[in-house]
């Protein structure tokens, strides 16, 4: 299985709610990775955890919350989000931490609007 | 911020036609990687080549790095309407996974 799985595809939501976006690996990487992508931008590099660890927060704000409950599992809680944070959101896995990270993995991404 | 500069940002030729793409960075690399994006939905990977490389090749696809230039380039030789979708150079910023995207180039491959 070489797939990272995101949930939901499409999330529409106020600037009061809170929902969480998923991804999901069964390869056994130790690094997984948020990306932001806005219309015809390059991904954002958001978060990195290695080993269910946060590495890397790129001065993210704080109505973004990432949680890794286990080695398999990433997720994304927001909330009061404001709507320029709409965007395309990327969840990606790779095999090696540190420097040499080797191939990265994307799923599909979840697509948020925020009203 | 990005770490690489893409160019050119837009490139349209016909099918059967080679197809170039050069991405420059910024700080030292351990392996510079390119994806392609089809209609702003999941990434794949390419092709992967280490700082002590200088060419790789995978079918159509051909990858130069210049470590002393800070550049790479992507070669995709015959296009195909197919090939169309935007490609983006990606490389380790500042050390320890900092995997950040290049400006990417758009490329129209016309039938």
């Amino acid at each position: 299985d070489t797939e990272v799985t995101q949930t939901p595809k499409h999330l529409v939501m106020g600037m009061t709610n809170k929902k969480s976006l998923k991804c999901e690996q069964h390869m056994g990487h130790r690094a997984m990775y948020w990306y932001k992508q806005k219309a015809k931008k390059p991904p954002e590099l958001m978060f990195v955890y290695s080993y269910e660890k946060l590495s890397i927060n790129e001065s993210v704000p704080s109505r973004f919350s990432p949680e890794c409950p286990n080695s398999s599992l990433l997720n994304l809680h927001l909330h009061a989000l404001q709507p320029e944070d709409s965007a395309l959101y990327l969840c990606a896995s790779s095999p090696n931490t540190g420097l040499d990270t080797g191939e990265l993995f994307f799923g599909e991404g979840s697509r948020l609007t925020v009203l | 911020s990005q770490q690489g500069e893409e160019d050119p940002q837009a490139l349209s030729i016909q099918e059967g036609e080679n197809a170039t793409m050069n991405c420059s960075y910024k700080t030292s690399i351990n392996n510079l990687q390119w994806y392609r994006q089809n209609s702003g939905r999941g990434l794949v990977h390419l092709i992967l080549i280490r700082s002590n490389e200088r060419e790789k090749h995978s079918g159509r696809l051909r990858v130069t790095l210049d470590t002393s230039k800070k550049s790479s380039s992507l070669l995709i030789t015959a296009s195909r309407a197919a090939d169309t979708a935007s490609y983006f150079c990606v490389s380790s910023r500042g050390g320890y996974q900092k995997v950040t995207f290049g400006t990417g180039t758009k490329l129209q491959v016309i039938p």
